[in-house]
């Protein structure tokens, strides 16, 4: 396993375009998270999945974004008619739950889609 | 929800020196609390973990500790080395143990 992949890396866009990120968690990972990332910040909670169940989402991702997790493996993440504050990294984590409190949840990340609207 | 603040958003230690981090938080007290380092351009890597129960936690030349009373975390690197340049987050869980906060960070670089 090669840890969590994600794809592209970088996109550049023009505002009012569509764009989707994908990403590929640890096959044996059962949880798998959306993070947003703007410069000097740290990352920012937008979804997770448990296997292909959408469980959270945050205030912050609006009607123009959505994600789907098919048959709880890959993830994919789109943004609709981008806007110029969507710029951000785009940060999938996969994790394995064990269940409860006692076990702790510690996320893999992948290197991130970075996104830049023009 | 859990606000998380690390202070210094940026921290200049001299090589061989140890750096120390600080996390504070303000709500209730999670059942464990971790760390990750994150490089330019890079995805957050996790480094330590320590739990509500534990003072303090080692790995190499990484010590955590784990104040409930403070509401604080401290992360120290001894004999800093200029590979330890890097952005460190500090990282809770919800109530529920579903999803990690993580704080803003702090960036720090460890001058040769």
């Amino acid at each position: 396993d090669t840890g969590v992949s994600q794809n592209p890396r970088h996109k550049i866009t023009k505002r009012g375009q569509n764009v989707t990120f994908r990403c590929d968690p640890i096959s044996e990972h059962n949880r798998l998270y959306w993070y947003r990332q703007t410069l000097g910040q740290g990352p920012e909670f937008l979804t997770y999945f448990q296997n292909e169940a959408q469980l959270e989402k945050s205030r912050l991702l609006s009607d123009r974004f959505s994600a789907e997790r098919p048959k709880g493996s890959f993830s994919t993440l789109e943004i609709q008619r981008t806007e110029q504050g969507d710029s951000a990294m785009y940060l999938c984590a996969s994790s394995l739950s064990s269940g409860g409190l006692l076990g702790a949840n510690v996320l893999t990340f992948g290197a991130g889609s970075r996104l830049t609207v023009l | 929800s859990q606000k998380i603040e690390q202070n210094s958003e940026a921290l200049n230690i001299q090589e061989g020196k140890t750096a120390t981090l600080t996390c504070n938080y303000t709500n209730y007290s999670p059942a464990y609390l971790q760390w990750y380092r994150q490089d330019p351009g890079r995805g957050p890597v996790f480094l330590l973990l320590i739990r509500e129960n534990e003072k303090e936690k080692r790995k190499e030349r990484l010590k955590v500790t784990f104040d409930t009373t403070l509401k604080q975390s401290l992360f120290h690197i001894t004999a800093s080395q200029p590979a330890d340049s890097a952005t460190y987050l500090c990282a809770l869980p919800n109530f529920g143990n579903e999803k990690l906060t993580f704080g803003t960070g702090t960036r720090l670089t460890i001058i040769p």
